[in-house]
């Protein structure tokens, strides 16, 4: 069965500094591997996605991941946080061989500080 | 705005009565989910459309829940009997369809109270 694991309820940065939002993930077959994003009343946003190819990933707003085979993790970074990217992050899963069905994680809270 | 719209936005009603739902995907989406997001948690998968044709359905959705999408357009998602276990926010989202994987797009969201 699918299952994706945001281990952190919260991770808090300092503006200017880099940050991880951490992922794993658990699939039968080859992964698909999104990060979402929630502003506060706002629809969740497509961030970036991990399909095949290239381990490192980037996407919107300038954020990254890497996608880590061996240890199932797919990590969200940015080189320098932002106040503006404090919000809730989520990533998902979808098994390439198993229909179109997509797991999220719990979701991680972002907290940048000025 | 072209994107995904949910309709309403908000919906309270008393336990034990029927509610509707309804989703515009963008247009050229062929592929239309429905998902449930309770405070706390990431959104939980409920079922899946490609154009009219309701392809998958998580074990989670009980038999008072059904979903349609005639005619491959907006998609209306039903609880019928609604119990306070029903309150959440309910997701619709749609993408494009192919051999790639392609990102969600996600509506507003309906957020149901059932008192």
């Amino acid at each position: 069965a699918q299952s994706v694991a945001q281990p952190e309820d919260q991770v808090n940065v300092a503006e200017g500094n880099p940050l991880t939002v951490k992922c794993t993930y658990s699939v039968s077959g080859n992964p698909y591997l999104f990060w979402y994003v929630q502003y506060p009343n706002r629809g969740l946003q497509f961030l970036l996605k991990y399909i095949t190819g290239d381990n490192l990933v980037k996407g919107s707003y300038g954020f990254e991941a890497e996608f880590n085979k061996s240890q199932t993790s797919f990590h969200l970074k940015k080189p320098s946080a932002l106040v503006s990217d404090s919000a809730l992050y989520f990533c998902a899963v979808r098994d390439s061989t198993g229909g179109f069905k997509t797991i999220f994680g719990a979701g991680t809270r972002l907290f940048v500080k000025a | 705005d072209t994107g995904v719209s949910q309709d309403p936005r908000h919906k309270i009603t008393k336990r034990g009565q029927n509610v509707t739902f309804r989703c515009d995907p963008i247009s050229e989406h062929n592929r239309l989910y429905w998902y449930r997001q309770t405070l706390g948690q990431g959104p939980e998968f409920l079922t899946y459309f490609q154009n009219e044709a309701q392809l998958e359905k998580s074990r989670l959705l009980s038999d008072r829940f059904s979903a349609e999408r005639p005619k491959g357009s907006f998609s209306t998602l039903e609880i019928q009997r609604t119990e306070q276990g029903d309150s959440a926010m309910y997701l619709c989202a749609s993408s494009l369809a192919g051999l790639a994987a392609y990102e969600q797009y996600f509506g507003p969201g309906t957020r149901l109270t059932v008192t």
